[in-house]
């Protein structure tokens, strides 16, 4: 089945500064990948998502790469700022349930 | 209006216990699932249900049985519960078949076993 990396697992930035997070998965024929925000005490949100037949999508702060060859994605936030701090969690799917990430808790400091 | 809610949110009880936890979803999907999140955070798939019929049961004990009344309710079952079962649980929904298959969570039921 597919399993999904994902690093690092805390991520620091100051307010303004960009964060990256990357995730690599195993199976080739997954072609969903979205990217969910879980604030404390919530659940995870969708806050963008990429198929396989894009190679970048962006939403403001916010885009997501693909590479399905050498089978990652990354998220990009620029600007960041204190609610941006939460954990993010990568996904990968062929048909669902999504095979998550281990999550990524990213820290704003003011 | 909350498009996936389960109860309780909080839930504590001893070891030994049977409890339920309860999830609706008012956005007209036909596939539920629970997932289980540990104390790291992990999100791991437990069960899968595609209007009212099980689709996946990813290696769950026994103790656990899903039951779907309907395609808009799941709802979680647990047996003889162990300390091992503390974890927060999550209900989630998606529509299959369409382009967008993003699934949606509930607020989670944080379960506590004593």
């Amino acid at each position: 089945g597919e399993n999904v990396e994902q690093h690092p697992s805390t991520l620091s930035v100051q307010e303004g500064d960009s964060a990256v997070i990357k995730c690599t998965y195993s199976d080739s024929a997954s072609n969903y990948f979205p990217w969910y925000k879980q604030e404390l005490g919530k659940g995870p949100q969708l806050i963008i998502d990429i198929r396989s037949n894009v190679g970048e999508k962006k939403d403001q702060r916010i885009a997501v790469t693909l590479n399905k060859t050498a089978k990652h994605f990354s998220l990009h936030i620029t600007e960041t700022q204190p609610e941006d701090s939460a954990v993010y969690f990568c996904a990968a799917s062929l048909n669902t349930p999504l095979v998550f990430g281990k999550g990524t808790r990213l820290s704003v400091i003011a | 209006d909350t498009a996936v809610s389960q109860t309780p949110k909080y839930l504590v009880t001893q070891m030994g216990n049977d409890k339920s936890i309860k999830c609706e979803q008012n956005l007209g999907h036909d596939t539920m699932y629970w997932y289980k999140q540990d104390s790291k955070k992990f999100l791991k798939i437990m069960f899968s249900y595609n209007n009212k019929e099980l689709i996946i049961n990813e290696t769950v004990p026994n103790r656990f049985s899903p039951k779907s009344p309907d395609k808009a309710h799941l709802n979680l079952h647990i047996n003889s519960l162990e300390l091992g079962d503390s974890a927060v649980y999550f209900c989630a929904s998606s529509q299959e078949g369409g382009v967008n298959t993003e699934a949606f969570f509930g607020q989670g039921t944080r379960l506590t076993v004593v």
